[in-house]
């Protein structure tokens, strides 16, 4: 199994205002995925983060709202840019396991935009 | 059109009773897989079981079992012998693998209750 770090838990944020969240897996990845939960909705996938690589984004997100970077094998960061309260969610990051039978997330990241 | 669905917004259930969360799914690959979370008022998403397309029996974890139905397309989540712990939303997802890219869709949810 693999250990997901997921800072910081929780944050209010002033609109107009960017945060970065960051995880750091305790082993190797090759794919990191990054997702939301808007309030009382299901999770929807933002963007596959690959190490040496730009990220590939799902339709409805884009890069110059939701920037991301993968330095390694281990680490990556999402950006949530010039925030409004629409942007207001849990942020995940998720990992695969070696067998891809298992998928692990981070402890989330609570955000509320004011 | 949905690719995963949990018709059932909420259910409840007395505590040392077992319930059966619904999930359908649609896919044309032959190849994919099913799994379900718990996620808890916090926030964290909790693996509970796996299915792959290809296993030939029902996938099961303790409390946790799937039952899995390949022609209907159903993947529901039995929760045997429900605990008060057990309340929280639960999410069926699903991952196809035609470019292996390892994502995840996800239904809706459901919300169990447990009472005593």
């Amino acid at each position: 199994s693999a250990v997901i770090s997921q800072k910081p838990s929780r944050d209010i944020c002033q609109r107009g205002t960017s945060l970065t969240i960051q995880c750091q897996v305790d082993s190797q990845v090759t794919m990191m995925f990054w997702y939301r939960q808007q309030p009382g909705q299901s999770l929807t996938l933002i963007a596959t983060a690959n190490q040496g690589s730009e990220a590939t984004y799902e339709s409805g997100f884009v890069i110059d709202k939701f920037p991301i970077s993968r330095p390694n094998l281990t680490f990556s960061t999402l950006t949530v840019s010039n925030m409004s309260p629409e942007d207001s969610s849990i942020y995940l990051c998720s990992v695969v396991g070696s067998q891809a039978t298992e998928a692990f997330f981070g402890q989330g990241t609570r955000l509320t935009v004011v | 059109a949905q690719k995963i669905t949990q018709t059932q917004p909420g259910m409840f259930v007395q505590e040392k009773e077992a319930v059966t969360l619904d999930c359908t799914y649609d896919t044309s690959d032959p190849s994919y897989g099913l799994f379900w979370y718990k996620q808890p008022s916090s926030g964290e998403m909790i693996f509970l079981i796996y299915q792959g397309s290809y296993d030939q029996q029902n996938a099961t974890e303790g409390r946790y079992s799937l039952n899995f139905q390949k022609a209907r397309k159903s993947a529901n989540l039995v929760i045997s012998a429900s605990q008060l712990g057990d309340s929280a939303m639960y999410f069926c997802a699903m991952r196809e693998d035609p470019y292996n890219t390892d994502k995840l869709i996800f239904g809706t949810g459901t919300r169990l209750q447990v009472f005593p």
